[in-house]
């Protein structure tokens, strides 16, 4: 079956530091790949995606890049901000648009200023 | 933000009972998801539906069953609810299978 494993944290950085969140995937066929943000008592909401292999998704200074070959998606940002703390999750679906989505754990970012 | 509103937000209830979740939707999206979310686990599916009266189990199904008699409403019951239901529950709904959109959840405790 499929399955996402991401490190779990807290990860603790501080303002301005450099963020890599390692992602990487178990899927039959050929999954969409998908990074989802959740803050504070809120649902999650989708910061970026990524439908084929070496496609690169990016929104707000977040990248991540579906590597086929090594079966990752690693979340990364060149300086983060306080604001940026929030529980982050990878995800994925390897089926149509039916198919639920697959997540991993969560992991939790701390950024203190 | 996509028009998708989970009722209620929280709730308590007694082990034993029913308890009916309600998902509303005004995007006249044709999937709908229900997850809960806990501790150590992420998200994990219980069911779905790709269309009117057309559902599904997810990973987590047991004790869960689901409805679905209109496009804008989805309804997950808990027959009779267990300890090991307390959780947060999220609905999501899609509309191409590449961009979901979440619900703001529903906190549900069993004492």
């Amino acid at each position: 079956g499929n399955s996402v494993t991401q490190m779990e944290g807290p990860v603790t950085l501080s303002e301005e530091a450099f963020l890599t969140i390692n992602c990487t995937y178990t899927a039959t066929g050929y999954p969409s790949l998908f990074w989802y943000v959740q803050y504070p008592g809120e649902g999650l909401q989708l910061l970026l995606k990524a439908t084929k292999a070496d496609d690169k998704g990016s929104n707000k200074g977040f990248e991540a890049t579906y590597r086929k070959e090594t079966t990752s998606f690693h979340l990364e940002k060149g300086s983060v901000q306080v604001s940026d703390s929030a529980v982050y999750f990878c995800a994925l679906r390897s089926g149509g648009g039916a198919d639920g989505l697959t997540f991993g754990k969560g992991t939790h970012l701390i950024i203190q200023p | 933000d996509a028009g998708i509103t989970q009722s209620p937000r929280h709730k308590v209830t007694e082990t034993g009972t029913p308890v009916t979740l309600r998902c509303h939707q005004t995007e006249n999206h044709r999937y709908m998801y229900w997850y809960r979310q806990d501790p150590g686990h992420g998200l994990r599916l219980i069911h779905y539906s790709y269309g009117v009266k057309d559902t599904d189990k997810g990973e987590v199904s047991d004790g869960y069953s689901v409805s679905r008699s209109k496009t804008e409403d989805f309804l997950l019951t808990l027959e009779s609810a267990t300890s090991s239901q307390t959780s947060v529950y999220f609905c999501a709904i899609s509309g191409t299978g590449e961009d979901d959109f979440f619900g703001q959840g529903t906190r549900l405790t069993v004492v």
